[in-house]
């Protein structure tokens, strides 16, 4: 248990469906970070928040869309998704930049 | 470009040391970070350079050179349990610290 969690941890969708991914943490840090994960393949960042602000936006395509409305909440709302995008999508969140993070169980998605 | 090299696979025997290696290639250096993640489970934080040299805690070891953008994870008294993969990843300078780059990854099998 490293006090974020994230919900949920299974979701199988089809490529017209929209849904969202939840992360809350509860260790009172003021960053949270979205990574997927593929097999084989290094962590990928997605998003960062610092102080509930957009600070990092790596290329991700429109598809995946964050939300962050407050420090220990954050979202990662999907639609029109493509089968590439199945993978483990992580949450994490640090203390500060420079802070080690703190990753969630992930939600592994799957997308036909 | 940026990148993390590390190997792919490791094999130890239960009560040994290993090394893991790691080489990067950033766009300024920022600290170097080693997580441990287990099948299925998400990375867990092991250990953090931002000076040269060997930083212990417990049976595990990090050692990191800037100079020559290189570090190794070294694990002593080998258990199962420490079957995992483990990630090297690396803060560049440029971005103001909230990007992490991460390697692939090296998957350790500890036999009995």
């Amino acid at each position: 248990e490293t006090g974020v969690t994230q919900t949920p941890r299974h979701l199988v969708m089809g490529m017209t469906n929209k849904k969202s991914l939840k992360c809350e943490q509860h260790l009172g840090h003021n960053a949270m970070y979205w990574y997927k994960q593929s097999a084989k393949k290094p962590l990928e960042l997605m998003f960062v928040y610092s102080l509930e602000e957009r600070v990092e936006n790596n290329s991700v395509p429109s598809r995946f869309s964050p939300e962050c409305p407050n420090s220990s909440h954050l979202f990662l709302h999907l639609h029109t998704l493509q089968p590439e995008d199945s993978a483990l999508y992580l949450c994490a969140s640090s203390q500060d930049r420079n802070g080690k993070q703190f990753f969630g169980p992930g939600t592994r998605l799957t997308v036909l | 470009g940026q990148n993390i090299d590390q190997p792919t696979e490791m094999t130890a025997t239960e009560g040994a040391i290993v090394q893991i290696n790691c080489t990067y290639q950033t766009s300024g250096f920022n600290g170097l970070f080693w997580y441990q993640q287990h099948a299925g489970e998400a990375p867990t934080f092991l250990s953090y350079n931002v000076l040269d040299g060997l930083e212990e805690k417990g049976r595990f070891s990090s050692f990191l050179s800037r100079s020559k953008g290189y570090s190794y994870l070294l694990l002593k008294e080998l258990q199962m349990k420490d079957s995992a993969s483990y990630l090297c990843a690396v803060r560049p300078g440029n971005t103001g610290g909230f990007k992490t780059i991460f390697g692939a990854g090296t998957r350790l099998f500890v036999k009995a």
